[in-house]
């Protein structure tokens, strides 16, 4: 079955523009945790959603938002980008709860900011 | 509160030799979930392992073991006879159950980068 999609792979941004992420899910899966990877701070959450409803929220400030549609598919979205927001952005697509079973992850947008 | 800690940042040893990443844990949940993922270059994370609190079991899965201890909040992971394409960033990952002390989400640890030398 089809992984976990990504889009777009790459992106380069200006500072104070904003950015969309999309993550498709394993068909079936219907949480979707986004993740934010920086050399300096390692992978930290950023949100979680369940059936199209943010169940849980790490500590990154409200110009990070997201989303769920109906299909389960997620978009992400930065707005006013800072240089400090160039970062591997990873989706990871589960049954239930992302501990539950064992998460797929995508192969991440890696978002520079200029 | 929860954490992870993987102190090696990086190893490198030479093809065929045998080598453990060291993984420790908190949480004061009695029910949680472990997990190894490894990251190649190309970015994705592999899931390698679960394992629930309850079951101290170790586990061995070609040449791939791991080594679970509550009693030190430790689970470690040894690759033997280390092949070059082991060669990738390994984190160790923790998660609690929801509705306990927080809700569904995964904490990672560092990383560590394990480079093979042929």
């Amino acid at each position: 079955k089809a992984g976990v999609t990504q889009t777009p792979r790459y992106l380069i941004k200006t500072r104070g523009q904003q950015v969309t992420l999309s993550c498709s899910p394993i068909s079936g899966h219907r949480s979707v945790s986004w993740y934010q990877q920086t050399p300096g701070q390692g992978l930290q959450f950023l949100f979680e959603y369940f059936s199209e409803t943010q169940r849980n929220k790490g500590n990154f400030p409200g110009r990070f938002s997201g989303r769920q549609f109906s299909n389960s598919r997620s978009e992400m979205n930065v707005s006013t980008l800072e240089l400090g927001d160039s970062a591997l952005y990873l989706c990871a697509s589960s049954l239930a709860w992302v501990g539950d079973t064992e998460a797929f992850f995508g192969q991440g947008t890696r978002l520079t900011v200029v | 509160a929860q954490k992870v800690t993987q102190a090696q940042t990086e190893i490198s040893v030479v093809e065929k030799e045998d080598v453990t990443l060291d993984c420790v844990y908190e949480t004061r949940d009695t029910t949680y979930y472990l997990f190894w993922y490894k990251q190649p270059p190309s970015g994705e994370l592999v899931f390698l392992i679960r394992r629930n609190s309850f079951d101290e079991q170790n586990e061995i899965s070609g040449r791939y073991s791991w080594n679970f201890q509550k009693s030190t909040s430790s689970f470690n992971f040894t690759i033997t006879a280390s092949q070059v394409v082991d060669s990738a960033v390994y984190f160790c990952a923790l998660s609690e159950v929801p509705g306990y002390s927080s809700a569904s989400k995964i904490i990672f640890g560092s990383g560590t980068r394990l480079s093979i030398r042929p």
